[in-house]
């Protein structure tokens, strides 16, 4: 079955990069469009954006500037970078495979990303 | 963006109650809504796609329904392990969004 799992450091210090990656088991990346969503401790989620295994990206406008998603197909992996983070950007990240008219699923165990000094 | 609305925000209810969550969205997105169950440090589970599509593995208790911007998910007789946040989701444009979860929890 489809698994993915979200890997990377669990802390961020303010202005730096935040870089997470997604191994996708059970299916090759070259199908479908694969996301990250995030969640902030005790809030709701969050589409960050999303990629297909040919490089087409669509991030979210209110994080574009600072968002870069790419794809590994060698490695069937997926990655995530948000710059300039501040605390705002503490959260649970998820990644997730877009399926359909876009839903999502299924989802990796998701990883905190805390940004503190 | 599309503004997704969810009422109530939530709700206290006892086993083997129905159970009835609205979805609202800003604009018409046709049947373009899914459907997310979400317990306490865990993974968002796909309930419902696409308005009332059941997803394979998900107990029939769980509907969903509408069209436009009006939507409903339904617990026919909730279960113990039906208590979560439930979170709907449009799939009709960029940037996907959620609504903001309803709380169901044990009266």
């Amino acid at each position: 079955q489809v698994q993915l799992q979200e890997s990377g450091p669990g802390l961020v210090k303010p202005a730096e990069t935040l870089s997470l990656t997604c191994t996708v088991s059970g299916v090759s990346i070259t199908t479908d469009y694969w996301s990250w969503i995030r969640q902030p401790p005790g809030k709701g989620l969050e589409c960050i954006g999303y990629i297909y295994y040919s490089g087409v990206t669509n991030y979210n406008p209110s994080l574009k500037s600072r968002v870069t998603i790419s794809v590994d197909t060698s490695k069937n992996q997926f990655s995530l970078k948000l710059t300039s983070v501040t605390a705002a950007d503490t959260a649970v990240y998820f990644c997730a495979r877009k399926v359909g008219d876009n839903w999502f699923d299924p989802w990796g165990q998701g990883t905190l990303v805390t940004v503190s000094s | 963006d599309i503004q997704m609305t969810q009422s109530p925000s939530s709700l206290s209810a006892s086993v083997g109650d129905r159970v009835t969550i609205t979805c609202r969205a800003s604009q018409n997105i046709r049947t373009y809504l899914n459907w997310y169950q979400q317990k306490p440090g865990k993974v968002p589970k796909l309930l419902i796609y696409t308005a009332s599509s059941l997803q394979s593995g998900v107990p029939s208790r769980f509907s969903g329904s509408g069209s436009g911007t009006d939507f409903t998910l339904t617990i026919s007789s909730l279960q113990p392990e039906d208590f979560a946040t439930y979170y709907c989701q449009q799939g009709y444009s960029t940037p996907f969004t959620f609504g903001p979860g309803t709380k169901v929890d044990i009266k």
